[in-house]
């Protein structure tokens, strides 16, 4: 079974330019998931969808960051325009909904790791 | 306010040793708790994942134990090997409607030949 996949895997901008990362979740995995890792802590969630619809979006600092899930499939986590904060590893995760409010086993991609100077 | 605490921050240990790492929460109610790890680089796999009702679950040489009363959990890792070089992310899960997973900071563990 293919996993999570994710591009780029590396990506180097300089502040105010903008970056754009892909995920592909794992087939038939109704539910994704964006994650911003910063070196040393914990991931925290930026948005989630269950298929096309956002679940979640709290923590998703909307003046520049955006995400969309067209089709219910594949999406995209774009920045813009980029800060020095930004600096992280974006990581997508999927997972099969189990029903019953129960989280599923999540499945990461390996990351996209951002450098902002 | 939902947290989730992991102890120690790091370790070293030396190859072939044991050692265990601790995970405390607040988060309340409770529905299940995952431990993942997490190699240098790459994305957190899962080891484990214990409902309420599970007191202990193995996955090879890991053992994780949770405690529902006291809101702990640990992680044991018995016989370590260089490949145990990682982060360990404990996570917990709400119960209820959206059951948001909240993430610790992790242990990063380091073994030593």
């Amino acid at each position: 079974e293919a996993g999570v996949a994710q591009s780029p895997r590396y990506k180097i901008i300089e502040k105010r330019q903008s970056v754009a990362f892909w995920c592909n979740p794992i087939s038939g995995h109704a539910t994704l998931y964006w994650y911003q890792q910063i070196l040393g802590q914990g991931p925290k969630l930026l948005i989630q969808f269950q298929n096309n619809g956002v679940v979640d979006d709290s923590q998703l600092p909307k003046d520049r960051f955006s995400a969309e899930r067209l089709k219910g499939v594949d999406s995209t986590l774009k920045i813009q325009p980029a800060k020095l904060e930004d600096s992280a590893v974006y990581l997508c995760a999927s997972s099969f909904p189990r029903g019953g409010g129960y989280t599923g086993e999540l499945f990461f991609g390996e990351g996209s790791r951002l450098t902002v100077l | 306010k939902n947290q989730v605490e992991q102890s120690p921050q790091s370790l070293i240990i030396l190859e072939g040793k044991n050692c265990t790492l601790q995970c405390n929460y607040t988060v309340s109610p409770f529905s299940n708790l995952r431990w993942y790890k997490q190699d240098t680089g790459r994305g957190p796999v899962s080891l484990t994942i214990m409902t309420f009702s599970e007191n202990t679950k193995s996955n090879g040489r890991y053992t994780a134990t949770l405690d529902a009363d006291t809101k702990q959990s640990s992680l044991h890792i018995t016989a370590s090997q260089l490949s145990d070089s990682a982060s360990y992310i404990c996570v917990v899960s709400g119960s209820g409607g959206y059951n948001k997973l909240i993430f610790g900071a992790g242990t990063r563990l380091a073994v030593h030949p």
